[in-house]
Parts: structure tokens; sequence; C-alpha cells
């Protein structure tokens, strides 16, 4: 039973630059969430989708948008990078009315923006 | 918003030892408490976690929790640590049934032999 898989692992890209990051949650599992987790720092809260629809959201400004599929994987996009985007982007999947508030994470993709 | 402290940064040990990394939360509301642990270029894997019940929780790996609602704490402990304990542990608080975690900065266990 695969768990949550991210793609891409690692990337590089250039202030201005806009980034697609990949998430396909565990099987069963029909919400989605996003971490941004920066260096020496623990993980915060960008978004969450659920039925196609960002159900809430961090403290993250419009450049960071998402996108929930029908098939439950979900994208983040992060448009007009800076360099303080550069960090471990998580996602997290669960399933809505699982009771155990328990989140699956994946490896991440690690953006670095130069 | 929650806040959730993690007041040590960075936590050595020698092999053996027993440990207890803190997390004390802000909040005046009932909380759902997790421990995660996150080894080198992983994602965060659920060690713990407290919803309601007995404020002791145990993992299957020897690590325990204790939720103290008057201190707003939920310190990790574990008797005797092993070399493949040491990782990065973080805390975490969900206030609700939804999914939204506010993490700790994160403790780095490091068992030494």
């Amino acid at each position: 039973d695969a768990g949550v898989t991210q793609s891409p692992t690692h990337l590089i890209k250039t202030r201005g630059q806009q980034v697609t990051l990949r998430c396909s949650p565990k099987s069963g599992h029909d919400t989605v969430s996003w971490y941004q987790q920066a260096l020496g720092q623990g993980p915060q809260f960008i978004f969450q989708y659920y039925e196609e629809e960002e159900r809430q959201r961090g403290n993250f400004p419009d450049r960071f948008s998402g996108h929930q599929f029908p098939n439950y994987s979900s994208e983040l996009n992060v448009n007009a990078l800076l360099l303080g985007d550069s960090a471990l982007y998580l996602c997290a999947s669960s399933l809505v009315w699982g009771g155990a508030n328990v989140l699956t994470f994946g490896a991440g993709s690690r953006l670095t923006v130069l | 918003a929650q806040s959730v402290t993690q007041l040590d940064s960075q936590v050595p040990v020698f092999e053996e030892a027993p440990v207890e990394l803190r997390c004390n939360y802000s909040s005046s509301v009932s909380v759902y408490l997790f421990w995660y642990v996150q080894y080198p270029n992983q994602g965060l894997q659920l060690l713990l976690k407290y919803l309601s019940g007995s404020t002791l929780v145990e993992s299957i790996n020897g690590f325990e929790a204790e939720f103290n609602k008057s201190q707003t704490s939920f310190h990790l402990r574990k008797p005797s640590v092993h070399i493949s304990d040491t990782a990065e542990y973080f805390c975490a608080v969900s206030q609700d049934n939804f999914n939204k975690f506010y993490f700790g900065s994160g403790t780095k266990l490091n068992v030494k032999p």
C-alpha cells in the first residue's frame, strides 16, 4: 500500500520563476494538506484541499495556490518565487471523517530558489 | 492561532540514558496533541497522539508522552534511548477535526554511543 508520494524530490529555480509540486495521497485518503518547512523550522500550514476545494488556508500570500483533482491528488503552485520560498514542501493526506486526526506525510519536495 | 513551543532545539544524550523532550502549547480550548519524528531526508512519521481519555500515551518503540492540561504541556519521554532514536522530533497541536496542525520548531535528539 503506497503512502504519500511527492514529486519532484528536488528542484532548483531562480527568483521570479514559477513552480508546481505534485502529491498523490495515501490510498483511501481524501484530504490533502500542504506544509512548508524552512530550514531549522517546524512545518507551517499552507492550505488544505477536500472535494477539490480549498477548505482552510494558513498565513501564506496568494502567490501560493493549489488544486485537487477528482482522484484526490493535488498540486501546489508558487508564482513569482522569492529566495525565502526555499524550503522543504511537505504534502500530507488524511481522511476527513477518519476521526483520528492523523496526517500521513510524504518525503517532501525540496525547493531551492537562487 | 495556536503556538507550540519546544524549549530545546538540541538534546544530546548517551545511549541507554533517559530523555525528555519538552513541549508546551497555548490554548484555552480542547486540543489534540501529537509527536512526529523526522529522520534525515524523510517526511514526518507519527510517533504518538493524544485525542482523549488516558493522559499517558505510548508508542510501540518505547516512547511515552503525558498530557498535562493545567500546564499545557505534552512532554515526550523515553527511559532508555538507542542510537536509532537519533532524529528530529516535532510536537504538534490540532484544535479541530479538520487536520490543521501547528508544529513546534523541533528538537534534534542526538544519541551518542
